[in-house]
């Protein structure tokens, strides 16, 4: 049983198009977060949602959209992809928004290239 | 928030050897986490140190904080070839952050 499980783990398309990354988690945690790593290793959060509710949004171009479902489930929209998108997506959840030694856990990736 | 910055960038080792890594951070915090990353997977939650502690052990893991210094260590004691991975330390917040990473080599 995956606890953070996120598909595709590879997406390569072409520069214009739209894609989607889905993330779920089943580890009854309330928050959710998206992080991009960059070919340096360097990980950047992007979003946070706590319990549907967005509370993170860094400054990600709005081509950028999280889609939040339910609390188990944070989806990663984005439109005219460019080649600088190209990264490895990471989705995370933890048990709650804002309480101390909250621990992360994380999904394998989607490594995503834009040709 | 804030993020924290390992240091070095890339260490490698034999196995058997001790492996420190190192991180240091700008604001207070309440805790400063540890996690590793094996080659194309997600992060792994190692051990967390919070700000009134100076030290903790977990297995073969020594983590060390001090707040004076805004640093903090991770040493692996008698490395093995399956250490092998990246090395993140994170501070706490509502967004959790995190830098570049230490890649660690253990050669067999």
């Amino acid at each position: 049983d995956t606890a953070v499980s996120q598909t595709p783990k590879y997406l390569v398309t072409q520069m214009g198009n739209d894609k989607s990354i889905k993330c779920e988690q089943n580890l009854g945690h309330d928050t959710m977060y998206w992080y991009k790593q960059d070919s340096k290793k360097f990980l950047k959060i992007m979003f946070s949602y706590n319990n549907k509710e967005l509370i993170i949004n860094e400054t990600v171009p709005n081509r950028f959209s999280p889609k939040s479902p339910d609390k188990a489930h944070l989806n990663l929209h984005i439109n005219s992809l460019e080649l600088g998108d190209s990264a490895v997506y990471f989705c995370a959840s933890s048990q709650r928004q804002g309480v101390r030694n909250e621990k992360l856990f994380f999904g394998s990736g989607t490594q995503l290239s834009v040709l | 928030s804030q993020q924290g910055e390992e240091d070095p960038q890339a260490l490698s080792i034999q196995e058997g050897e001790n492996a420190t890594m190192n991180c240091s951070y700008k604001t207070s915090i309440n805790n400063l986490q540890w996690y590793r990353q094996n080659s194309g997977r997600g992060l792994v939650h190692l051990i967390l140190i919070r700000s009134n502690e100076r030290e903790k052990h977990s297995g073969r893991l020594r983590v060390t904080l001090d707040t004076s210094k805004k640093s903090s260590s991770l040493l692996i004691t008698a490395s093995r070839a399956a250490d092998t991975a990246s090395y993140f330390c994170a501070t706490d917040g509502n967004d959790m952050r995190f830098g570049a990473g230490t890649r660690l080599t253990v050669k067999p």
